[in-house]
């Protein structure tokens, strides 16, 4: 049984740049959250994907979008990046219903410089 | 909004109980989950409270009040490997995918 699995597992970007980071979920999963993590941080809720269509979202700044494949696959996307964008990004999957737990990939570090 | 404390680090000896602990401030409240993080890795999920009460799975069990706005982790007959940090999180809504909130974390240190 396939975990949530992300790519890259690293990334080096430049600031002004822009990224996308990708997400396979958890097989017979149907729902995709995307996490930001400081170092030393909890992870914080950046939106949520089902249907296709982002259904929930958290307090982040419209250069992060995010799409949704019929696969369940999902991407993030990152424009402009600032210095402050480095972290590492989660992937969480689950079913919309469900139990309660989420499933997250290893994640991605994105490096800015 | 949303808010949770937890104690920031925790050592413990090998064989020995350990506690932690997590406090919530919410506008709405549906559910609290532990999460464990190794270095390097991605958050696991060891369990979840929706009511007041213990629930216990294997040598974790958590427990919730949610008069307090209060909860707990308790970890049991520590091993090495439970070195790790230790995430309390709030569901944002009813649903069972709902967004979740995480506490900062807390990092425990097994010591033998």
């Amino acid at each position: 049984d396939a975990g949530v699995t992300q790519s890259p597992t690293h990334l080096i970007k430049t600031r002004g740049q822009q990224v996308t980071l990708r997400c396979s979920p958890k097989s017979g999963h149907d729902t995709v959250s995307w996490y930001q993590q400081a170092l030393g941080q909890g992870p914080q809720f950046i939106f949520q994907y089902y249907e296709e269509e982002e259904r929930q979202r958290g307090n982040f700044p419209d250069r992060f979008s995010g799409h949704q494949f019929p696969n369940y696959s999902s991407e993030l996307n990152v424009n402009a990046l600032l210095l402050g964008d480095s972290a590492l990004y989660l992937c969480a999957s689950s079913l919309f219903r469900g139990t309660y737990e989420q499933y997250f990939g290893p994640g991605t570090r994105l490096t800015v410089t | 909004g949303q808010s949770l404390e937890q104690p920031s680090e925790v050592t413990a000896v090998e064989g020995a109980i350990v506690q932690i602990n997590c406090t919530y401030q919410t506008s709405g409240f549906y559910g609290l989950s532990w999460y464990q993080q190794h270095d390097g890795g991605a958050p696991t999920f060891l369990s979840y409270n929706a009511l007041d009460g213990l629930e216990e799975t294997g040598r974790f069990s958590s427990f919730l009040s949610r008069s307090d706005s209060y909860g707990y982790l308790l970890l049991q007959e520590l091993q090495m490997k439970d070195s790790a940090s230790y995430f309390c999180a709030v569901r944002g809504g009813a649903g069972t995918a709902s967004k979740l909130t995480f506490g900062t974390g807390t990092r425990l240190q097994v010591t033998l």
